[in-house]
């Protein structure tokens, strides 16, 4: 079936450090590719998404792009902020009305 | 904005009590999903429903059963608690063919 690998945590960075958390995927068809993220006490939120090979989602800074060649979607961000402190899931879906796939999340430690 | 609402965010209960976590949406999603969250394991699909009154097992739905009687309400059932379902439940819903939107999960502990 479908799944998800994401980089093992915890991720510990300096504030202006760059971030990329990997993420590749197994799938028979053609997903659609998610990062969501969440932050201490709260939810999952998404943070963007990509519906078709080398699109690139973004939000927030935020960068990630869907690359069917090595079956990835990197999450990248060019200057952390103590705020972006959260856990971050990759996750995948056909779409329609299937439930998304999701990694085992990846925990992000932004330090002052 | 969608918000999903989860009715607790803290509970405690007994072994072998009966458990009812309860979700509610309110912008007329077709689609509702339990998921739990542990650490180490990520999220994990326990139930989810695509229309009233319909359910389909997700990836460890033993110990669980769900209710969707309305179109708004999606209800995670604990028959008798064990100490193994101590979690965070993390209750979404979505509409055909977008994305997902989460409550904001309620921890159980069974003691």
């Amino acid at each position: 079936g479908d799944s998800v690998t994401q980089m093992e945590g915890p991720v510990t960075l300096s504030e202006e450090a760059f971030l990329t958390i990997n993420c590749t995927y197994t799938a028979t068809g053609y997903p659609s590719l998610f990062w969501y993220v969440q932050y201490p006490g709260e939810g999952l939120q998404l943070l963007l998404k990509a519906t078709k090979a080398d699109d690139k989602g973004s939000n927030k800074g935020f960068e990630a792009t869907y690359r069917k060649e090595t079956t990835s979607f990197h999450l990248e961000k060019g200057s952390v902020q103590v705020s972006d402190s959260a856990v971050y899931f990759c996750a995948l879906s056909d779409w329609g009305n299937t439930p998304l796939v999701f990694g085992k999340g990846t925990r992000l430690s932004v330090i002052a | 904005d969608v918000k999903v609402t989860q009715s607790s965010r803290y509970l405690v209960k007994r072994t072998g009590e009966k458990v009812f976590l309860e979700c509610v949406q309110d912008m007329d999603h077709e689609n509702m999903f339990w998921y739990r969250q542990d650490p180490g394991l990520g999220l994990r699909l326990i139930y989810f429903s695509y229309d009233v009154k319909m359910k389909e097992k997700g990836d460890i739905p033993e110990g669980y059963s769900v209710s969707r009687e309305k179109k708004e309400r999606f209800s995670l059932i604990l028959e008798s608690a064990s100490t193994n379902q101590t979690s965070m439940y993390l209750c979404a819903s979505r509409p055909y063919n977008s994305p997902l939107h989460f409550g904001n999960g309620t921890r159980l502990t069974v003691t």
